[in-house]
């Protein structure tokens, strides 16, 4: 099984600045990794999948860039509405598997 | 609007089984793969299962394999997971999501509780 690693595990920022967020794999997923924000009480929403591709609907502030074992996501910008937990997790391999996390709080 | 509606949760004694739904709306359930995924309490994600458009192929995590069946019905825009031989650490949130990879969409989950 192909475990995921993400850090920092809190991320304090604020508003308006860039917030960034790695994921590393224990073996190469090649380009089989989705970014997802997760707020309290929600399911989660995939933002980022291809480990680069934006889904739809997500602005253009969220990025996500990598391949093999090391991946980043990327915040240009943070809104108010972007303090949340953001999980990578990879598709490459069965099973597939989530990192624990990485929650971005307000400074 | 895409939906996933699921159903079926509750509290069960270790060794019993439930069966859970997800009723979907507002996609063209046949183009998909679906999944289960499921969170316990204080815990990560795990994926738990998946099975293709046609049924004819499906996934388990080690953990429930054998012990866990996933299924869909077409015709009634649902999918289910039967749970057996349920253990505590099988306690956790269900989710049903659409697709195998990337999940698209996800449901708001299903609290299972296996405790005597």
């Amino acid at each position: 099984e192909i475990v995921m690693t993400q850090s920092p595990a809190t991320l304090s920022v604020s508003p308006g600045e860039r917030a960034t967020l790695t994921c590393r794999a224990s073996q190469s997923v090649s380009s089989g990794l989705a970014w997802y924000q997760r707020k309290p009480g929600q399911a989660p929403r995939l933002l980022i999948y291809g480990a680069s591709t934006r889904a739809t609907g997500i602005p253009a502030r969220f990025s996500g860039s990598g391949s093999g074992t090391e991946f980043t996501f990327t915040i240009s910008s943070l809104q108010s509405e972007d303090f949340a937990v953001y999980y990578c997790q990879q598709y490459n391999n069965w099973p597939f598997t989530f990192g624990p996390g990485t929650k971005v709080d307000i400074k | 609007e895409v939906q996933l509606v699921e159903s079926g949760g509750g509290l069960v004694q270790p060794g019993g089984s439930l069966r859970l739904s997800c009723a979907a709306s507002g996609i063209t359930f046949t183009y998909y793969w679906m999944s289960w995924v499921r969170q316990a309490p204080g815990k990560g994600l795990e994926w738990v299962a998946n099975i293709n458009q046609d049924g004819s192929e499906k996934y388990y995590v080690d953990s429930v394999n054998g012990r866990f069946t996933i299924s869909r019905d077409n015709a009634k825009n649902s999918l289910y997971l039967q749970m057996d031989s349920l253990r505590a650490e099988d306690t956790a949130v269900y989710y049903c999501a659409r697709d195998r990879g990337a999940l698209g969409f996800w449901g708001q989950g299903t609290l299972v509780t296996v405790s005597s």
